[in-house]
């Protein structure tokens, strides 16, 4: 199986700053025959169901607020809010659909400090 | 707008069964491939099983397969998980999670989730 890392297991960050989570897999999840990542990010705030932000490890989903961003590539990727809100408060997982069986990181919660 | 409610969630003993129903609406159910994932309280998220759109195509976790099963009635636009020789350890909010690519054979990401029902096992 696939194992995803994340990192850190928590954050607090200031209203306005950049929040960065990291998410690191045990294999690379990059596809070679159409060169795309098979890396996605959610999003779960208290009591609710986890909500998709990023596709693809760079594509956001449609109504995701252009703060928030993806990136990496293989086996090392990130999720970053470059401003971060009260409203992002929340556990942030990283998941990878390389194969099955699909798994997710363990979560890194994101606090205001 | 996509909704996908679940039900069937409760109380058990060991080694009961349990058959977990999710009802979507505001899309084309028959076009779309489906999962369920759970989530243990406190804990991460862990996908359990998938079903294509046309239930050619299933596939299972190893913690559930052989105990678990995944099915669908695209008439009813529902989908459902049977749970056999329930554990302990299976105690979690079961989601029904829709496949971010419509009709697939898996390996996707979800876009669209429900709220969960509670599976709670315990003697």
């Amino acid at each position: 199986d696939i194992v995803m890392t994340q990192s850190p297991d928590s954050l607090a960050v200031s209203l306005g700053e950049r929040a960065t989570i990291n998410c690191k897999s045990t294999q690379n999840v990059l596809y070679s025959s159409n060169n795309k990542n098979y890396l996605a990010w959610y999003q779960q705030k208290p009591g609710q169901p986890p909500k998709l932000l990023i596709y693809w490890a760079s594509t956001r989903e449609s109504g995701v607020p252009d703060r928030f961003s993806g990136g990496g590539s293989g086996t090392d990727f990130a999720l970053t809010i470059s401003s971060l809100q009260a409203e992002d408060v929340a556990v942030y997982y990283c998941q990878q659909y390389y194969t099955t069986p699909l798994t997710f990181g363990q979560g890194t919660k994101v606090e205001i400090k | 707008e996509v909704q996908l409610v679940e039900s069937g969630g409760g109380s058990v003993q060991p080694g009961e069964s349990l058959r977990l129903s999710c009802t979507a609406s505001g899309f084309s159910f028959t076009g779309s491939s489906m999962n369920w994932v759970r989530q243990a309280p406190g804990k991460g998220l862990e996908w359990l099983a998938f079903i294509s759109s046309t239930s050619d195509t299933i596939d299972y976790a190893d913690s559930v397969k052989g105990r678990f099963t995944i099915s669908r009635d695209n008439a009813r636009d529902s989908l459902y998980l049977q749970m056999n020789s329930l554990r302990v350890d299976d105690t979690a909010v079961y989601y029904c999670a829709r496949d971010g690519r419509g009709v697939s054979n898996g390996n996707n990401w979800f876009d669209s989730w429900g709220q969960g029902t509670l599976v709670t096992v315990s003697s």
